[in-house]
C-alpha cells in the first residue's frame, strides 16, 4: 500500500531533550516535507527537500532541523524543544515540485512541557 | 511572499445544500491551486486542484473555480453529505520562482447538518 507514515504519532518530551519524528515514504518520491498545523493558523511548511542531499527551508524552519540520506526517509530533528513547538507535525511528499498531488502521513502531536 | 486567506473560519449547511469556501492570494505569480480535505484524526488529503491555465473544474458534487485577474478561487460542494463534514484547506503554489514551497490557507470546518 502506498503511504507515508510516521513516528511516533504522540509525544510528550520536556523543554531542552532533543527529539526525532521519523518520515518514511514507499512511493518513489522526490519531494517530501514537513509541515506543522496550529489552530487557526493552517498548514505551515518547515523545510522541504527535492530530492536526496537537497534541502531548503520553508515559512518556520527556527527550532527545526532535517536530513535527507536516503530517498525515502525525512526525519524532523528538534535539538532543544520547546513550548512554543507544541503542534501537530505533517510529512507529505510528493513526485518532482510541491506542483503535484503531496501525500499527506497520519500526523504526529507533539507535547513540549 | 506568497499569503493565502481563506473565508469563512467555520461554515455549517443543511443536508443537501450547496458549501462554498473561498480563498484570495497575493502572488500573482502562483500557477496551481490544491483543496485538501482533512478528516478528524486523520491527514490532509487532495480532493481537487486547478492550475492557472484554467477556469473552472469539476468533479462529480465538487468543482472549483478561479478568477485570476481577482486572484481568487473557491470551492464548490453541492448536494452536501454528512461525509463531507471535515477541515478544508486551499493552497497556492508561488510559482517559477519558488516552485517548491507551498502556502495553505488557515482552513474551514465544514460541518454538514443532518
Amino acid at each position: 500500500e502506498a503511504q507515508v507514515t510516521q513516528n511516533p504519532r504522540y509525544l510528550i518530551t520536556v523543554t531542552g531533550k532533543k527529539l526525532t519524528v521519523t518520515c518514511s515514504q514507499n512511493m518513489n518520491h522526490e519531494y517530501m516535507s514537513w509541515y506543522r498545523q496550529d489552530p487557526g493558523l493552517g498548514l505551515r511548511q518547515i523545510y522541504y527537500s527535492m530530492n536526496v542531499e537537497v534541502t531548503d527551508k520553508g515559512d518556520v524552519p527556527e527550532g527545526y532541523k532535517v536530513s535527507r540520506k536516503e530517498k525515502r526517509n525525512f526525519p524532523l530533528i528538534l535539538e532543544s524543544p520547546s513550548p512554543n513547538q507544541t503542534s501537530l507535525y505533517f510529512c507529505a511528499s510528493s513526485h518532482g515540485t510541491g506542483e503535484e498531488t503531496q501525500y499527506f502521513g497520519p500526523g504526529t502531536r507533539l507535547l513540549v512541557l | 511572499g506568497e499569503n493565502v486567506e481563506q473565508h469563512p473560519s467555520t461554515l455549517s449547511v443543511q443536508e443537501g445544500d450547496s458549501a462554498v469556501i473561498k480563498c484570495t492570494y497575493s502572488d500573482s505569480a502562483s500557477n496551481y491551486f490544491p483543496w485538501y480535505k482533512q478528516e478528524l484524526g486523520k491527514g490532509p488529503q487532495l480532493i481537487i486542484d486547478i492550475r492557472s491555465n484554467v477556469g473552472e473544474k469539476k468533479d462529480q458534487r465538487i468543482a472549483v473555480t478561479l478568477n485570476k485577474t481577482a486572484k481568487h478561487f473557491s470551492l464548490h460542494i453541492t448536494e452536501t453529505q454528512p461525509e463531507d463534514s471535515a477541515v478544508y484547506f486551499c493552497a497556492a503554489n508561488p510559482g517559477y520562482s519558488s516552485a517548491s514551497k507551498i502556502i495553505f490557507g488557515s482552513g474551514t470546518r465544514l460541518s454538514i447538518r443532518p
